[in-house]
Order: structure tokens, then C-alpha cells, then sequence
């Protein structure tokens, strides 16, 4: 069973377009991270989110931990093809990376 | 800071074949660890050190992967013999540790089993 769940497996949209990825779980987190995979590349780090409730925000992209500290989702605001790629939320529980299944987002020009 | 360095890039073999990844973390990095990531899923953790040591190796499948960290630097992953199903990304990342750290990942070698 995966810790972490992911939604939607999949996003094609038109640039321009907002979207949201949620990242659920049954588990209480510390901390949640979501990362940014590029193909042919290792993931890259975009976010921590440590409080619940809290909200970070990354030039066009918007991060929420929830209030219980077991969801958390990413929201990017007039999409564009550079944001295309794999997005991974993970948590960091005993110096252990845990991921989730991955959000695979196209952006069409 | 020079990156996680993995090589090699690629690499395809025949099924019942051996075959080794290499992986030197960020400097300093004291955790180091092995992910497999088959393609579009999340990357699973195959094992975790901690300067030289295991911490956590539960999810190696131990009758064909074996790792070793030589003194607590540089990584190696094997696979002896290799399945069809062993066909993924093996992406090795490092970290300084604690609560809230960051992984840092290499560019992943894509291993294919023919």
C-alpha cells in the first residue's frame, strides 16, 4: 500500500489554465515536501511544509499543509509548458524520504 | 557544491546478467540512499545508510541486490542475477539529515533488462 496518495495520476492542460495536485494520506506527518522530476533527471525540491495549515507560496505555484498535517496540495496558478513534468510529494519521517505516487502534468502551448 | 554524481547513465542487459550502479554524494552528506523508480511512479526506497552503516534495507530484495557504502562515502549498487522486472531508474540521492532536510538526487541511472 502507498503511504502517500496522489491526485490526479494525470493533468493535460492548455497553458495558461490553473490546476491542483492533492497528496493524501492516513498518516501525521512532521513534515511534507513536494518535489519536481523533470525526465531524464533525478527530482528536485520545490517546497517544505512544516505547520498545519500552512501555506507557502513560489512565485505562481501554492503550497497548503493541511490543519492535521496528513494532506497537503499544490496549486499553479496560468500554467505554463516549463512547468510540465512529474510532481512528488514526500515525507520525511526518521530521516527517510516516503514519496507518492507522482502527478504527471503536460502543458500545451 | 558539486551534485550527486551517478553513473552510468544508462545501461541494458540480458535477463540472468550482473550488472553495478556507482553513486558519490554531496560532500558531507552523511545519509545516502538507493531508489528505484519504475516508469511514471514515485521512486521506492531500496535502502538507506547512514555514514557507513544500514539503517534501512527492509525493501532490497536481498536474494539479487546487495549495496555497500565504503567508508561512508562513496555507494554501490548490484544486481545478480537480473529479472525483466528489475527494468527501472535507480536514482541515488544524499542528505545532511535531520527533520525538514532536503534530498538531493542524481540524474538516476535507467537500467534496461532484456
Amino acid at each position: 500500500t502507498q503511504l502517500l496518495e496522489q491526485s490526479p495520476q494525470f493533468l493535460s492542460i492548455q497553458e495558461g489554465e490553473n490546476l491542483t495536485v492533492y497528496c493524501n494520506s492516513s498518516s501525521v506527518f512532521s513534515s511534507l515536501q513536494w518535489y519536481r522530476q523533470e525526465p531524464g533527471e533525478g527530482p528536485v525540491l520545490l517546497v517544505t511544509v512544516v505547520t498545519g495549515g500552512e501555506v507557502k507560496k513560489l512565485k505562481r505555484l501554492t503550497f497548503q499543509f493541511g490543519d492535521a498535517r496528513k494532506d497537503s496540495s499544490l496549486h499553479i496558478t496560468a500554467a505554463q509548458p516549463g512547468d510540465t513534468g512529474l510532481y512528488l510529494c514526500a515525507a520525511n519521517n526518521f530521516n527517510k524520504f516516503y514519496f507518492g505516487s507522482g502527478t504527471k502534468l503536460n502543458v500545451k502551448p | 557544491e558539486a551534485g550527486v554524481a551517478q553513473s552510468p547513465r544508462y545501461k541494458i542487459i540480458e535477463k540472468r546478467q550482473s550488472v553495478a550502479f556507482w553513486c558519490n554524494p554531496i560532500s558531507g552528506h552523511a545519509t545516502l540512499y538507493w531508489y528505484q523508480q519504475i516508469l511514471g511512479q514515485g521512486p521506492k526506497l531500496l535502502i538507506q545508510f547512514q555514514n557507513n552503516g544500514v539503517v534501512d534495507d527492509s525493501q532490497l530484495p536481498k536474494d539479487r541486490f546487495s549495496a555497500e557504502r565504503l567508508k561512508g562515502v562513496d555507494s554501490t549498487l548490484k544486481i545478480q542475477p537480473a529479472k525483466l522486472e528489475d527494468s527501472a531508474v535507480y536514482l541515488c540521492a544524499s542528505s545532511r539529515g535531520g527533520e525538514g532536510t532536503e534530498a538531493f538526487f542524481g540524474q538516476g541511472t535507467r537500467l534496461t533488462v532484456v
